[in-house]
């Protein structure tokens, strides 16, 4: 069975300190595919980042960044210099693809970040 | 704005009652997917649907039933409702290439909030 485990319910940082927020995935297929979404005060979902499985180099998109380790099964995400603005619950997801059993995400619970003024 | 739209925004019903969510996907995608988010479970994938068909079904409901109709909007019914089917009920849309071994980025919609009293 797949599984996805964030950890950290809820992180409380001062604006334009860094934070990190960890997710531990479980599977035991080869190929897969990890996503992370934010979930902003007005309740939608954004798309942030997908990695597949066979890329482990890691991503810088802005004040984001993200680091993929197969090793110990974990796909945290990094904040640098947060703002007020990267206020959210931030949702870790896993999706594994089979034949004919199409792409659903498994989420972690999320993390709440609050950054404060 | 993702390009998936869900309507109604927030839907307020008593138990017993049943409902219809409906979503319209991005322009070219033909998956669309269905999750609910509640306090208790998180966000859960409740059914996918591929050019029409069914494509992979996670914990739904017999109460709850989906469709995809040819211009490629879906449909989730709700009936019977129950005070516990409260919740933040999201569809999400992906090109979906069907092909095993790849998997697509979903993008959600703004969510229907439904709370039953």
């Amino acid at each position: 069975a797949q599984k996805v485990t964030q950890a950290q319910t809820e992180i409380s940082v001062v604006e334009k300190e860094d934070v990190t927020l960890d997710c531990v995935y479980e599977t035991r297929d080869t190929t897969y595919y990890l996503f992370w979404y934010k979930q902003p005060p007005s309740g939608e979902l954004v798309f942030l980042i997908r990695r597949n499985s066979f890329d482990e180099q890691n991503e810088i998109s802005g004040r984001y960044s993200w680091n993929f380790q197969k090793s110990t099964s974990s796909f945290n995400f990094t904040i640098t210099a947060s703002q007020v603005v990267d206020s959210a619950v931030y949702f870790c997801a896993l999706s594994v693809r089979r034949v004919n059993q199409g792409g659903k995400l498994i989420f972690g619970q999320g993390t709440e970040l609050s950054v404060k003024p | 704005d993702s390009g998936v739209t869900q309507t109604p925004k927030h839907l307020i019903t008593a138990t017993g009652q049943r409902v219809t969510l409906r979503c319209s996907p991005r322009s070219g995608d033909l998956s669309v997917y269905w999750y609910q988010q509640s306090l208790d479970q998180g966000l859960q994938f409740l059914i996918q649907y591929y050019n029409g068909e069914e494509r992979a079904k996670g914990n739904i409901l017999e109460r709850f039933s989906a469709q995809q109709f040819p211009d490629l909007h879906s449909e989730l019914n709700l009936s019977s409702l129950e005070l516990g089917d409260s919740a933040l009920y999201f569809c999400a849309s992906s090109v979906e290439t069907g092909l095993a071994g790849l998997t697509d980025t979903q993008y959600f919609g703004p969510g229907t909030r439904l709370t039953v009293l």
